[in-house]
C-alpha cells in the first residue's frame, strides 16, 4: 500500500491564482482531513470528510473549498490564493465505524504540500 | 473545548542524554492522547498513543509517555537520545469516541528536539 499520497509536493502561486491539491489514500478509509501547518501553531484542521460525497468545515475553512467525489480522493481548492495561505498542507485519513478502537482513532498522514503564495 | 499545550518550543540536548518533552491538555471529557513525530521535510508519523488501559505507553524506538489524569499531562520521555531523534514532536488530543463523530485531533504547537553530538 502507498498509504496517503499528496500532489504536488511544492507549488508557488501568485496572489489571486487558483489551484487544487490532491490527496489520495489506498486504505479504504472513510474519514479524510486537510490540515495546515504553520510555525508555532501546530496543525489546524481546514476541512474534513466523513465519507464519499460529504464534506464539513474545520477550524480554519475560510478561503478553501473541498470535494470528496470518490472515497479514495479528497481535493482541497484555493479559488483566489492569498499570501496568508502560504503554509504546509497535510492530508490525513482514518478508518470508519466498525474498526477496532485502536485503529479507529489513528490518523495516517501524507508527506505534505509546501505552498508559497507571493 | 479541548486544548493542548506543549511547554517547550525547543529542546536542545546532547546525544545519549535523557530527554522529556512536556505536554498538558485540557478537557472536560475523556480523551485519547497521541504523540506524532515529524522528521525534517517529512509528514507526521504516529509515535505512540494512549487510548485506555495501562497509563504508560511505549514506542518501538525507545520513547515512552505516561498518561497522568490528575495532572492532565502526557509527557514524552527517552532515557538516551540519538542524533537520529532530531525532529519536531507534536502532542495531540481527541475525544474518546467509541463510534460516531469525526474524531477531531487538536494539536499542540510542537517541540523541536535538537540532539547534538
Amino acid at each position: 500500500n502507498a498509504g496517503v499520497t499528496q500532489t504536488p509536493k511544492f507549488r508557488v502561486l501568485k496572489t489571486g491564482q487558483s489551484m487544487t491539491l490532491l490527496c489520495a489514500q489506498d486504505m479504504n478509509h472513510e474519514y479524510m482531513y486537510w490540515y495546515r501547518q504553520d510555525p508555532g501553531m501546530g496543525l489546524r484542521l481546514i476541512h474534513y470528510s466523513v465519507g464519499e460525497g460529504t464534506t464539513a468545515k474545520g477550524e480554519v475553512p475560510d478561503g478553501y473549498n473541498v470535494s470528496r467525489l470518490k472515497k479514495q480522493n479528497f481535493l482541497l481548492g484555493l479559488e483566489s490564493a492569498a499570501p496568508s495561505q502560504t503554509s504546509v498542507y497535510f492530508c490525513a485519513s482514518r478508518k470508519g465505524q466498525g474498526a477496532p478502537k485502536a485503529e479507529y482513532n489513528e490518523q495516517f498522514f501524507g508527506p505534505g504540500t509546501r505552498l508559497t503564495v507571493l | 473545548a479541548q486544548s493542548v499545550t506543549q511547554l517547550d518550543s525547543q529542546v536542545p540536548v546532547f546525544e545519549e542524554a535523557p530527554v522529556e518533552l512536556r505536554c498538558n491538555y485540557s478537557s472536560s471529557v475523556s480523551v485519547y492522547l497521541f504523540w506524532y513525530v515529524q522528521y525534517p521535510n517529512q509528514g507526521l508519523q504516529l509515535l505512540l498513543k494512549y487510548l485506555s488501559g495501562s497509563t504508560l505507553v511505549e514506542s518501538i524506538n525507545g520513547f515512552e509517555a505516561e498518561f497522568n489524569k490528575s495532572q492532565t499531562s502526557f509527557h514524552l520521555r527517552k532515557p538516551s537520545v540519538h542524533i537520529s531523534d532530531t525532529a519536531e514532536y507534536f502532542c495531540a488530543v481527541s475525544l474518546a469516541l467509541t463510534f460516531g463523530g469525526y474524531n477531531k485531533l487538536i494539536f499542540g504547537a510542537g517541540t523541536r528536539l535538537a540532539v547534538h553530538p
